[in-house]
């Protein structure tokens, strides 16, 4: 069965930092990308940014709103991948959703999210 | 960015009616490199399409994803009482990807 999980949302203040993880199983880790994605409440879906896996150079891309501020990282040792965010502004605000993806998209397993609350 | 622009906002239609969603991208996707998503209330959303045209794991043969360039189309053949939710095209041919604005697919 496949499985994401994400951890380490919570409440934060403006300008801080948090780290999320993502861990996951049951399909071939290390084969995939890892993408992130959010979702402010009631709204559409913003793609964060996604990590490639090795033999694609753990290549990185970000949206346009998190660029320089946010990092994606992964440890395919520990089937882990992470979102360190940083200079939160409250627009950040949302379920955070990680997701695993094959090479052609053809398939994207997500986890259940984590909420992240930027606000003084 | 490309910016998708999906159309209806809101679809209003009975179960067994035929559902067609349309995606416009701002400028042509490289290789058909479309996807569609599913999305429930209080749900993570759930790979549908891919490639524009190919169904995901386990998608009924309802659903189906035509187009190419910058005209993309989802269709439900027939609605079930579960395909009632908000769909949104997303594409992935170029970077930053982009989500369109969802259609919410009602029951009438």
């Amino acid at each position: 069965e496949v499985q994401l999980v994400e951890s380490g949302g919570g409440l934060v203040q403006p300008g801080g930092s948090l780290k999320l993880s993502c861990a996951a199983s049951g399909f071939t880790f290390s084969g995939s990308s890892m993408h992130w994605v959010r979702q402010a409440s009631g709204k559409g879906l913003e793609w964060v940014g996604r990590i490639r896996s090795k033999p694609k150079t753990y290549a990185t891309a970000y949206g346009e709103s998190v660029k320089g501020r946010f990092t994606i990282s992964r440890d395919d040792s520990k089937n882990t991948a992470y979102l360190q965010m940083s200079s939160l502004k409250t627009e950040d605000t949302g379920v955070y959703y990680c997701t695993g993806r094959g090479n052609w998209n053809e398939f994207d397993y997500w986890g259940q999210g984590t909420l992240v609350s930027v606000s003084s | 960015e490309i910016v998708l622009t999906q159309s209806p906002g809101t679809l209003s239609l009975s179960p067994g009616e035929r559902a067609t969603l349309s995606c416009r991208p701002s400028q042509s996707i490289s290789g058909s490199s479309l996807a569609w998503y599913q999305q429930k209330p209080g749900q993570a959303p759930r790979l549908l399409i891919y490639g524009a045209s190919s169904r995901a794991t386990g998608i009924p043969d309802r659903f189906s994803g035509s187009g190419s360039g910058t005209d993309f189309t989802l269709s439900i053949s027939r609605l079930e009482p579960e395909d009632f939710a908000v769909y949104y095209c997303q594409q992935y041919g170029s970077s930053p990807e982009t989500f369109g604005q969802g259609t919410k697919v009602e029951i009438k």
